[in-house]
């Protein structure tokens, strides 16, 4: 059964470095997202994508975010200089052009910035 | 704007219980209703859905009806094993078909199953 993957499974990172979250969506898929996860808090939407643009993002995804689909088949999250406070587990979702349709969720990486 | 708003944890129980967790929702337009789980250590994994009035989602002996006049979606099972054990989250999402239409989560269920 194809499933979303995301790499690596835990990162650490000094304050202030650039960190990258990678993902690979499922392969027919067109709408792709990153979530949050801080400790022990609710999951929170960061940013969507579609059709290789930002469709949406949140309060959270400020200057410091990107997110990049460099060859077909990656998807990224960039994170310029790193704060304590993103200390969280990430997750990448992936769906197919169906409205209301199921995103399915990769197992995450956890960030920590020290 | 939209929200979901769910019972708060921890939730114990012993094995064989009945289990009710409260999940209530305030969305503008249609909203479609989900319940995802998350094991311990684990991601997320999307437990039932319903994307209409009046469907019932079932999945694993867990049941979740759609009802717009409570705008609820509460989670039910009728025995639950330690299996069961994991976070609940109650989550919808609105828009269209060429909508990206991200998933706005509640806070989260710990439910704990005893043997």
């Amino acid at each position: 059964e194809p499933e979303v993957t995301q790499t690596p499974s835990h990162q650490v990172t000094q304050m202030g470095q650039e960190v990258i979250l990678r993902c690979v969506p499922i392969s027919n898929h067109l709408y792709f997202y990153w979530y949050r996860q801080i400790l022990g808090q609710k999951v929170e939407f960061l940013v969507s994508f579609y059709n290789n643009e930002i469709s949406e993002k949140s309060e959270i995804f400020d200057d410091q975010f990107s997110v990049e689909r460099p060859d077909g088949s990656n998807f990224t999250l960039k994170i310029r200089s790193t704060k304590l406070e993103d200390s969280a587990m990430y997750f990448c979702a992936s769906r197919p052009g169906l409205a209301g349709g199921e995103q399915f969720f990769g197992p995450g990486t956890r960030l920590t910035v020290l | 704007g939209n929200s979901v708003t769910q019972m708060e944890g921890p939730v114990t129980l012993s094995e064989e219980a009945f289990l009710t967790i409260n999940c209530t929702y305030t969305a503008t337009g249609y909203p479609s209703l989900f319940w995802y789980v998350q094991y311990p250590g684990e991601g997320l994994q999307l437990l039932l859905k319903a994307t209409k009035a009046d469907d019932k989602g079932s999945n694993k002996g867990f049941e979740a009806t759609y009802r717009k006049e409570t705008t609820s979606f509460h989670l039910e099972k009728g025995s639950v094993q330690v299996s069961d054990s994991a976070v609940y989250f109650c989550a919808l999402t609105v828009g269209g078909r060429s909508s990206a239409s991200k998933i706005i989560f509640g806070s989260g269920t710990r439910l704990s199953i005893r043997p």
